[in-house]
C-alpha cells in the first residue's frame, strides 16, 4: 500500500505565475488535508477536504489559494499569481478515520 | 486561536540518557492530542493519539502521558540513541490539527 504521495518535490515559480501541487492520498482515505511549513514556523493547517468537498479552510489565504478533491484524481492545492511569501514546504496528509499519514511534501520556491 | 506549545525548542543529550518535553495547550474543548516525529527531509510520522486524560501510550522506548484538566502532555524517551534525533511534534485538533513548533532533539554518540 503506497502512502501518501505528493508532487512535485520541488517545484520553482517566477513571481506572477501560477503553482499546483498535488497530492494522492493512500488508498482508501477519503479525508485529505493540506499544510503549510513556511521557513522557520512549525506546521500551520491549511484545509480539509473530503472527496469533493471542502469541510474546513479556515487556514487557508482568502486570496489567491484554493484547493480541490475532485471525484477522480488527486487533490490540487492551487496559489495563482505566486508571491515570494508563498515559498515554503507544502505538505498534505490524508487518513481514513483519525490519525493522518503525510506525504513527502512540496518545497514551493518562488523567484 | 488554539495555542499550541512546546518546550524546549531544542535539547542536546547523550546516548543513553533519558528524556522528556512537554506539550501544553488550552484544557478547553479538547478533541485529541497527536505526537509526531519529524526527521529532517523526510515526512511526519505518526507516533501516538492520545484522547482520554490520564492517557499513557508506549513504543519502545518513547512513551506519552496525557493531562486534558491541566492542558499539557509530556513524552519521554528512555535510554536515548542518535536515531532518536528529531524534531517531536505534538498537535491538537482532529481534522483541522493545530500543530506546536516542536522539539528539536539531537542525540550525541
Amino acid at each position: 500500500n503506497a502512502g501518501v504521495m505528493q508532487n512535485p518535490r520541488h517545484l520553482v515559480r517566477r513571481r506572477g505565475q501560477e503553482a499546483r501541487l498535488r497530492c494522492s492520498p493512500m488508498k482508501g482515505h477519503s479525508h485529505v488535508y493540506w499544510y503549510r511549513q513556511l521557513p522557520e514556523e512549525g506546521l500551520k493547517f491549511m484545509v480539509y477536504l473530503q472527496k469533493e468537498n471542502i469541510i474546513d479552510e479556515s487556514g487557508m489565504p482568502k486570496e489567491r489559494f484554493s484547493a480541490e478533491f475532485p471525484k477522480e484524481g488527486p487533490s490540487i492545492l492551487r496559489i495563482q499569481q505566486v508571491v515570494r511569501g508563498d515559498s515554503a514546504a507544502y505538505f498534505c496528509a490524508s487518513s481514513l478515520l483519525g490519525e493522518q499519514y503525510f506525504g513527502p511534501g512540496t518545497r514551493l520556491t518562488v523567484t | 486561536i488554539l495555542n499550541v506549545e512546546q518546550s524546549p525548542q531544542s535539547l542536546h543529550v547523550q546516548e543513553g540518557d533519558s528524556t522528556n518535553f512537554t506539550c501544553s495547550f488550552p484544557s478547553s474543548n479538547f478533541y485529541a492530542l497527536h505526537w509526531y516525529r519529524w526527521e529532517t527531509a523526510k515526512s511526519p510520522e505518526a507516533l501516538f493519539v492520545m484522547t482520554l486524560n490520564g492517557d499513557e501510550k508506549k513504543k519502545g522506548r518513547i512513551s506519552a502521558t496525557l493531562n486534558t484538566k491541566e492542558g499539557y502532555s509530556y513524552l519521554y524517551i528512555k535510554g536515548s540513541q542518535p536515531e532518536d534525533s528529531a524534531t517531536y511534534l505534538c498537535a491538537l485538533g482532529n481534522n483541522d490539527m493545530r500543530f506546536g513548533a516542536g522539539t528539536r532533539l539531537t542525540v550525541k554518540p
